[in-house]
């Protein structure tokens, strides 16, 4: 139930195309999903990340969608660029950030030039 | 922003030796701290999850006695790695948070093992 589960394993995009990764979840008490960009040997960093109450947030050329009836969510690279090449973790936790997160499997993502 | 440092970010050690790596939320007060370990080409694994002044609660499977968290203050949060072993070797992370707070959870650059 804990579970947060995460596609594609890889991905592989031309460079100004769209990369999408999408992430599935079970616990419905989850109520804060965020996407977590890391770089070989670094810790991950925070890109974007939204509640429930929302079905998108958008921040520059990185847009969450959100689909509570689903349970999906999914992270949508605009525009993608060479420098977009790192591994993507979508996480999920109860009660904001009281708590700990629940990181889905990682997506590598190639951006081709 | 909020900033967390971690230190060392790589160390070397003699298997049997213990080594500790500190994780510090430099301009906020972390009341929660997280510790993961990650494994080459996978996701990070929780270990531990430790609150400033009292005991850390490991997740099922992890060996308090082996990887020693200590919270003393609300800026530092330190895990020690005792008797290392070449399978203790692995990428380790830290994250600090405030419930509640504008940046969620904030992670460390990682620290690097390596036991020969």
């Amino acid at each position: 139930q804990q579970q947060v589960k995460q596609s594609p394993q890889s991905l592989i995009v031309q460079k100004g195309g769209i990369s999408i990764i999408n992430c599935a979840y079970e616990n419905t008490a989850f109520d804060y999903f965020p996407w977590y960009q890391q770089f070989p040997g670094k810790g991950p960093a925070l890109l974007i990340a939204i509640r429930p109450d929302v079905s998108e947030k958008k921040e520059g050329r990185f847009t969450i969608s959100f689909n509570k009836s689903a349970k999906q969510f999914s992270l949508h690279i605009m525009d993608s660029q060479p420098g977009d090449s790192a591994t993507y973790f979508c996480a999920a936790s109860i009660a904001g950030t009281a708590s700990k997160l629940t990181f889905g499997t990682g997506t590598r993502l190639q951006v081709t030039l | 922003g909020a900033v967390v440092s971690q230190h060392p970010s790589w160390v070397i050690c003699k298997s049997g030796t213990s080594v500790k790596i500190e994780c510090r939320s430099l301009d906020f007060q972390a009341t929660t701290m997280f510790w993961y370990r990650q494994f080459p080409k996978q996701s990070l694994m929780l270990m531990a999850t430790s609150n400033e002044g009292s005991k850390a609660t490991y997740e099922q499977g992890v060996e308090k006695d082996k990887f020693l968290i200590n919270h003393a203050s609300l800026t530092l949060s330190t895990l020690t790695v005792t008797s290392a072993h070449p399978e203790d070797s692995s990428f380790y992370i830290c994250s600090a948070t405030v419930p509640g707070g504008r940046y969620g959870y904030t992670f460390g650059s990682g620290t690097r093992l390596t036991v020969v």
